[in-house]
């Protein structure tokens, strides 16, 4: 089974410091792989996507990198702000057919003044 | 105004009771899907639809029901609601992964069901 796996399950840190979310899949044959922003009792807002030739995108403060062969993507975030307190969601697509994705439970991320 | 809207944003039922969530998008994407999220438990597709004359099942379509009216328009139906099915439901559309937006994911910004 196609599966996404996210680390830590929660991570609290303090407001200005750095921090990196992991993700590992299974997923194959891979199409992109995307990280979503989730603000408490909101939808999902796209960050970050890439495609398997693709090493390393950034938006802003947030920089994910995705490694194929490992199959490993990670999200870190600069200068953490207090806005930054969200749940952050791993999301992976198969590559050919639907493309249906398949979602991360994610990490919850708390960031303290 | 919101690409993706849904209706109500929240609704207090009882067990039994007939619900239908509506999801309306004006993004023109073709693709629309309907998720429900649980604490601990991510995003779980319920239903898929990639046309209007396209409807399919996701990983967990037992006692959901839907509806494609039109290309903008995606209906989730509880036919006998039940509490377990307390949960938050986001409605979503994109277009093809050949685009350029890759096939990314849009979302609404969701209907809280309380089934008593």
């Amino acid at each position: 089974k196609n599966q996404v796996e996210q680390s830590p399950q929660s991570l609290i840190i303090l407001e200005g410091k750095n921090c990196t979310l992991q993700c590992n899949y299974t997923v194959s044959p891979f199409s992109n792989l995307r990280w979503y922003k989730q603000d408490t009792g909101r939808g999902p807002v796209s960050l970050t996507i890439m495609t398997f030739s693709e090493n390393t995108k950034s938006n802003g403060r947030y920089t994910a990198t995705l490694d194929a062969d490992t199959k490993q993507s990670s999200l870190h975030i600069t200068a953490s702000q207090l806005s930054d307190s969200a749940s952050y969601i791993c999301v992976v697509s198969l590559s050919g057919g639907s493309y249906i994705p398949t979602f991360g439970r994610g990490t919850s991320l708390i960031v303290h003044p | 105004d919101a690409d993706v809207t849904q209706t109500p944003r929240n609704r207090i039922t009882k067990t039994g009771k007939r619900i239908m969530l509506e999801c309306s998008q004006t993004k023109g994407h073709d693709r629309m899907y309907w998720y429900r999220q649980d604490p601990g438990l991510g995003l779980r597709l319920i239903y898929y639809s990639f046309d209007v004359k396209d409807i399919n099942k996701g990983e967990i379509s037992d006692g959901y029901s839907v509806s494609r009216q039109a290309q903008a328009k995606f209906s989730l139906s509880l036919e006998s609601a039940i509490p377990n099915q307390t949960a938050l439901y986001f409605c979503a559309t994109s277009d093809l992964p050949g685009t350029t937006s890759r096939g990314n994911q849009y979302f609404g910004p969701g209907t809280r069901l309380l089934v008593l």
